[in-house]
């Protein structure tokens, strides 16, 4: 089944604890991307890749790290998690070929720092 | 730069009425448009899109919208609602081409409720 997975779902953190949320996908997609969605914000851009060792920064990439060694994986790093942090996010993969197909979405990582 | 307008944050209707949830983009260049659901507590799932073509597109499950590019709008319908229909709808936009012109830019949600 083509998918994209995120991993943890539920993530309760301290201020100041690294942490990583990986993202996978199977599609073989050149196009991967970190939103976080917060109420009454709808989605925001954190940063994207264009294809292996090609990432740049989106609209709210502050805090916020990434890498993509390898097609499939993209993971989000937060070096030092704040409460401001606290968000829902979203990796999302899209073919880079007919740019008007959409974004595969995962199922999300709800993140809280206390 | 894109961005996308949804001028509604919050839709209630009864159940078997219709509803139109209004969105209107702006870009300078051509752009692709989209609509994905988002019910409680899940991921977004892409609803219907408009890529070139008819400017009519619809969804299997009964919802349409029509892209209208003089006034810049793309807005979502549905002729009879059913209560599993409450969920909340995003429009986005992309360029679909290059670097940051490749980015889907989301509307801040509509949220349709469906009351018995």
């Amino acid at each position: 089944e083509a998918q994209v997975t995120q991993n943890p779902r539920y993530l309760i953190t301290v201020t100041g604890k690294k942490l990583t949320v990986t993202c996978s996908q199977n599609m073989n997609h050149e196009y991967m991307s970190w939103y976080r969605q917060d109420p009454g914000l709808g989605l925001r851009q954190i940063y994207y890749s264009m294809n292996v060792e090609v990432t740049d920064k989106g609209d709210v990439p502050e805090g916020y790290k990434v890498s993509r060694k390898e097609k499939r994986n993209f993971p989000l790093i937060l070096e030092s998690p704040s409460p401001n942090q606290t968000s829902l996010y979203f990796c999302a993969s899209s073919p880079l070929t007919g740019g008007g197909r959409g974004y595969t979405f995962g199922s999300g990582t709800r993140l809280t720092v206390v | 730069a894109q961005s996308v307008t949804q001028l509604d944050s919050q839709v209630p209707v009864f159940e078997e009425a219709p509803v139109e949830l209004r969105c209107n983009y702006s870009s300078s260049v051509s752009v692709y448009l989209f609509w994905y659901v988002q019910y409680p507590n899940q991921g977004l799932q892409l609803l219907l899109k408009y890529l070139s073509g008819s400017t009519l597109v619809e969804s299997i499950n009964g919802f349409e919208a029509e892209f209208n590019k003089s006034q810049t709008s793309f807005h979502l319908r549905k002729p009879s609602v059913h209560i599993s229909d409450t969920a909340e709808y995003f429009c986005a936009v992309t360029a679909g081409s290059g670097g940051s012109n490749y980015k889907l830019t989301f509307g801040k949600g509509t949220l349709l409720t469906v009351n018995p």
